[in-house]
């Protein structure tokens, strides 16, 4: 079965600063990998998702990730944050096959934004 | 477009009560799923319908959890009774015609179920 690991529960950076926020996934093939961002009374949001070819996916809100397998990993990365990213942040895996589209979600890392 | 909608927000009930969420999906979306996410923990995965029928079940709790989506439009999900360890965010999520990861599942706000 597979499963998503965010190692960061709470994440804060100064406006302007660089972000990167990880997550490591555990499945046998080729994974379906997506980051999800949840603002405060809203639903989950989809900032990009990789299915395969080119590594560097390229989101919304100015958002990249970057897909690499030897490491298990699909981090997703901003290179100046805004106040306005403060949220919660997951990621997840979908596994392709059996007739299952079911996402498995890793436990979310909240960012907050210091002005 | 009006995105996915969930009623109520928030409900609060006591123990061994019946609760009923309801969701709304994206008009035109065969596709809707049911998660859950309990405090401190993972947005975990329940059921998924195309239309009116279950593809896949696999993550309901127990028997005391059931989903209908009569007509494939609107679905609910019900507690019965309700469970202290039922407390979470139960989250609906919606896709379009045909059932693929490819495809985008949009997400409601979520309902917030409190069990006292």
């Amino acid at each position: 079965a597979q499963s998503v690991t965010q190692p960061d529960i709470h994440i804060t950076v100064s406006e302007g600063a660089s972000l990167e926020l990880r997550c490591n996934y555990s499945y046998g093939a080729t994974p379906y990998l997506f980051w999800y961002v949840q603002s405060p009374g809203q639903g989950l949001q989809l900032l990009l998702k990789y299915f395969s070819g080119d590594t560097l996916v390229q989101g919304i809100k100015g958002f990249e990730a970057e897909f690499k397998r030897s490491q298990s990993s699909f981090n997703l990365r901003k290179p100046s944050v805004h106040w306005s990213d403060a949220a919660e942040y997951f990621c997840a895996v979908g596994a392709s096959g059996a007739g299952s589209y079911q996402l498995t979600f890793g436990k979310g890392t909240k960012l907050s934004v210091i002005p | 477009e009006a995105g996915v909608t969930q009623f109520p927000s928030h409900s609060v009930i006591e123990k061994g009560q019946t609760v009923t969420l309801r969701c709304d999906p994206i008009s035109g979306h065969d596709n809707l799923y049911w998660y859950r996410r309990v405090m401190g923990k993972e947005i975990k995965f329940l059921l998924h319908f195309v239309k009116e029928s279950k593809q896949d079940e696999s993550g309901m709790p127990n028997n005391r959890f059931l989903a209908e989506r009569t007509g494939g439009t609107y679905s609910t999900l019900k507690v019965q009774p309700a469970e202290l360890e039922d407390s979470g965010v139960y989250f609906c999520a919606s896709s379009r015609v045909r059932a693929s990861l490819t495809d985008t599942q949009y997400f409601g706000p979520g309902t917030r179920l409190t069990v006292l």
